[in-house]
This record gives C-alpha cells, sequence and structure tokens, in this order.
C-alpha cells in the first residue's frame, strides 16, 4: 500500500525557517519524482516545488524560488522541503504528492504551516 | 490567482449530472495532458481522471473527464451526497516549467 506521511509542520514567526519532511513506503521511491503542493486556508491548491527520482531535475514556482529547497534522500525513502525566510502567505497545509508523469497520484494527509507572531 | 479558471462552485440534484469546466491556454491545456482531483471536506486531494479521460483505480464510471483545445471538462453522472466535494483541474505548464492548478469547484449536492 502506498503511504505518504508529511511531519515538520507547526508555528513560526515571520522571518523563520522550518523543514518539512515525508515519509514514503509502498513503491520504489526512488524511481518516482514527487512534488509540493500548497493549500491556504479556503484557497486553492498551488504547487510548490518537484524533483525528480534522482535528484537531478528540480522545479519551483517562480513565486517562491531563492526561499524555499526541495530535497530527497532516496535511501531514506523521504522528501523533504526546507522553507526559510517565512511569510504570513505561506501560511497553508503542505502536501506532497507522487508524480507519474505529471500525475499526482498520491497525496500524503497534509501538514500544517502557520507563520504568525 | 489561479492559471487554469474554473467556477467556483456549482450545484445539482441528487441522480443528476453535472459538468466542471476548466479553462486554460495554448501553454498548459492545450498541449498537455489534464488531471482532476478530488478533495474531500477536511481530506487531502485524491486522483480521479488522469491524461484528460482515464479514471483512476477504483474510481467509478460515474465520473468522466473530456478535453478539447484549450479547455477541459469533469462530468459526473447519478449524482450522490458523497459526491460534495471541492475538484480541482491540474496540467503541466510547459512556458512556466511548472504544475498548475484551477482555483478548485465546490460541487453542492441539493
Amino acid at each position: 500500500e502506498v503511504q505518504l506521511v508529511e511531519s515538520g509542520g507547526g508555528l513560526v514567526k515571520p522571518g523563520g525557517s522550518l523543514r518539512l519532511s515525508c515519509a514514503v513506503s509502498g513503491f520504489s521511491f526512488s524511481t518516482y519524482g514527487m512534488n509540493w503542493v500548497r493549500q491556504a486556508p479556503g484557497k486553492g491548491l498551488e504547487w510548490v516545488s518537484s524533483i525528480s527520482g534522482s535528484g537531478i531535475y528540480i522545479y519551483y514556482a517562480d513565486s517562491l524560488k531563492g526561499r524555499f529547497i526541495i530535497s530527497r534522500d532516496n535511501a531514506k525513502n523521504s522528501l523533504y522541503l526546507q522553507m526559510n525566510s517565512l511569510r504570513a502567505e505561506d501560511t497553508a497545509v503542505y502536501y506532497c504528492a507522487r508524480d507519474t508523469v505529471r500525475v499526482l497520484d498520491y497525496w500524503g494527509q497534509g501538514s500544517l504551516v502557520t507563520v504568525s507572531s | 490567482q489561479s492559471v487554469l479558471t474554473q467556477p467556483p462552485s456549482v450545484s445539482a440534484a441528487p441522480g443528476q449530472k453535472v459538468t466542471i469546466s476548466c479553462s486554460g491556454n495554448s501553454s498548459n491545456i492545450g498541449n498537455n495532458f489534464v488531471s482532476w482531483y478530488q478533495q474531500l471536506p477536511g481530506t487531502a486531494p485524491k486522483l480521479l481522471i488522469y491524461d484528460n479521460n482515464k479514471r483512476a483505480s477504483g474510481i467509478p464510471d460515474r465520473f468522466s473527464g473530456s478535453k478539447s483545445g484549450t479547455s477541459a471538462t469533469l462530468g459526473i453522472t447519478g449524482l450522490q451526497t458523497g459526491d460534495e466535494a471541492d475538484y480541482h483541474c491540474g496540467t503541466w505548464d510547459s512556458s512556466l516549467s511548472a504544475v498548475v492548478f484551477g482555483g478548485g469547484t465546490k460541487l453542492i449536492v441539493l
């Protein structure tokens, strides 16, 4: 059974940093691209970043470049999102999702990040 | 402001049919496959339709997808109260090198 479990969310002050993790099981992690997608309260889905199975190809939403860093550890079956210089508008539920040729076919349950003083 | 355009809400009675539109341009829907995701209240999105019209595993044939030019449509027949959810369209945008989504459509089953 495919499972994706996010962790690392919480309350952080503006300007602070946070690192999200996504632990996966049930499939060959290194052969799939992975994505982070976020959803602000009451809003639609917003794609954040994607990384190829090897970690070589990485893409970011233009609005986030320079502040967020996606990475993965295939030996640990884990995906990460390092978030720096956080702002109030980064408050959202962050989902990790498996990528099968640009189809996000499995999603985690989400991790809430709240940026507030 | 989402790259893809969806109506904020649609409604229909149980047993009826509803369609949800998703509009884009040649950089996204026009030249890439479209997926649809269902998000039940308080839960994570779930893949419903991929490659424009293929149902994901376990999805009943009441759900269908189509694409024409730079627009895509999700159809749901035999509406059930359990279908009340937010529905999101998504695709790759070749100009932005990014996954793009619509703003989501809330389906209300009256």
